[in-house]
């Protein structure tokens, strides 16, 4: 059973228009990490969040991306104003309870940028 | 983190053993060595990690030499399923309080399991 789920599976959205991705954990979590993967690329990383807070962010991530946990279990990824070049798929992840040292991705979102 | 090399392609036939090379010659002592794959277009997906000891699971054996430059992984009886791009990935410690550090993907081995 996965230990996070990420939704939606695949969003489409216009250049220059507001989305939100979404991690949601089967059990409580403290730590978080999105990654992305543009098609035919190595995955990246984007940012990781504990505790409410961000503790690591790549150069990628830049001031059109933000984390939060709105309702302290789902864990959302908001684009302000997409681009072509965030057409990519987005990966969510974690680590089991008692787990520290294996980090379990989410299924992942397909964002299209129009 | 330390780098590490590993060959772009291998063919395995189904029901063999394939063991996938990689090297990191410059891993440090509390370095962690991870094996992910990815399937499709799937969320990478965890296999096993190991620090000094060679290390079983269900899914894969994992070899690390003793100088700790090289590892090997082994799955012992390859079926087509296990047809993905396998990374190696070597990473520091967990930091509590502010969690592992982040995983750094390369282009990894694409393992290709022939019927």
């Amino acid at each position: 059973e996965p230990e996070v789920t990420q939704t939606p599976s695949h969003q489409v959205t216009q250049m220059g228009q507001e989305v939100i991705l979404r991690c949601v954990p089967i059990s409580n979590h403290l730590y978080f990490y999105w990654y992305r993967q543009i098609l035919g690329q190595k995955v990246e990383f984007l940012v990781s969040f504990y505790n409410n807070e961000i503790s690591e962010k790549s150069e990628i991530f830049d001031d059109q991306f933000s984390v939060e946990r709105p309702d302290g279990s789902n864990f959302t990824l908001k684009i302000r104003s997409t681009k072509l070049e965030d057409s990519a798929m987005y990966f969510c992840a974690t680590f089991p309870p008692g787990r520290l040292l294996e980090q379990y991705f989410g299924p992942g979102t397909r964002l299209t940028v129009t | 983190d330390a780098k590490t090399t590993q060959p772009t392609s291998m063919d395995c036939a189904e029901g063999r053993a394939a063991n996938l090379p990689c090297n990191h010659s410059t891993i440090s002592g509390n370095e962690y060595v991870y094996w992910y794959r990815q399937i499709h277009s799937q969320g990478p997906q965890y296999i096993i990690h190991g620090l000094k000891n060679n290390e079983t699971n269900e899914m894969a054996s994992l070899i690390i030499t003793e100088d700790r430059k090289s590892s090997t992984l082994i799955l012992p009886h390859a079926t087509l399923r296990d047809t993905a791009v396998y990374y190696c990935i070597v990473r520091g410690p967990l930091i509590f309080f502010q969690g592992a550090q982040k995983l750094v993907f390369g282009q990894g081995t694409r393992l290709t399991i022939n019927p």
